[in-house]
């Protein structure tokens, strides 16, 4: 079954505290993405990548840092969290960007304390 | 600037009526997406368009390249319609900017 899977789903921290959300994909998709969700404020991309080793900023990329060393994975990395990134995020693929049907993960819950 | 906007922000309507969701944005775009996001809060593709007109079951998205505008309709709509839809537009970046959302809800 073609699907993006992120984890974990639910997620409290504590600020500065190193975090990893992880996303695969099992489509063998070029373009991968990911999305902070805020209430008033929608969906807002934070990085994306077009290809392996091939990322770039969103438009609030501020507090993240991306990879993408194989084609299936692109973990959201938040080197020191802030109450401020307690959102809802969301990873999603797509053969190539803009070209095909976007398909995303479950979503993943975080709070920041 | 890039932007995409949805109207209208919230949409209640009767089981059976016709739905309408329109999608309009500021500059040329390579494509645009529709959206739905369920109470539950799953995302799920509806329609990847770059131009003409698309359908899925009861469900029609067109777009207009010229007018900068697109839209969603539902024929025959039925509460399990009751959703949060929403418009991506690409804006040839690869860059995907999001309208903040049409929030529709069927009455049986």
């Amino acid at each position: 079954e073609a699907q993006v899977t992120q984890n974990p789903r639910y997620l409290i921290t504590v600020t500065g505290k190193k975090l990893t959300v992880t996303c695969s994909q099992n489509m063998n998709h070029e373009y991968m993405s990911w999305y902070r969700q805020d209430p008033g404020l929608g969906l807002r991309q934070i990085y994306y990548s077009m290809n392996v080793e091939v990322t770039d900023k969103g438009d609030v990329p501020e507090g993240y840092k991306v990879s993408r060393k194989e084609k299936r994975n692109f973990p959201l990395i938040l080197e020191s969290p802030s109450p401020n990134q307690t959102s809802l995020y969301f990873c999603a693929s797509s053969s190539p960007a803009g070209r095909t049907e976007a398909f995303f993960g479950q979503g993943t819950r975080l709070t920041v304390v | 600037k890039n932007e995409v906007e949805q109207s209208p922000q919230n949409l209640t309507a009767q089981e059976g009526e016709f739905i309408t969701i329109n999608c309009s944005y500021s500059v040329g775009i390579s494509a645009l997406h529709w959206l739905q996001q369920h109470p539950g809060g799953g995302i799920v593709s509806l329609f990847m368009l770059s131009s003409g007109k698309k359908k899925h079951g009861r469900l029609i998205a067109t777009i207009n390249i010229q007018e900068k505008h697109s839209s969603l309709h539902i024929t025959a709509s039925h509460p399990r319609d009751s959703a949060v839809y929403i418009c991506a537009a690409h804006f040839g970046n690869e860059k995907l900017t999001f309208g903040t959302g049409t929030r529709l809800t069927i009455i049986p």
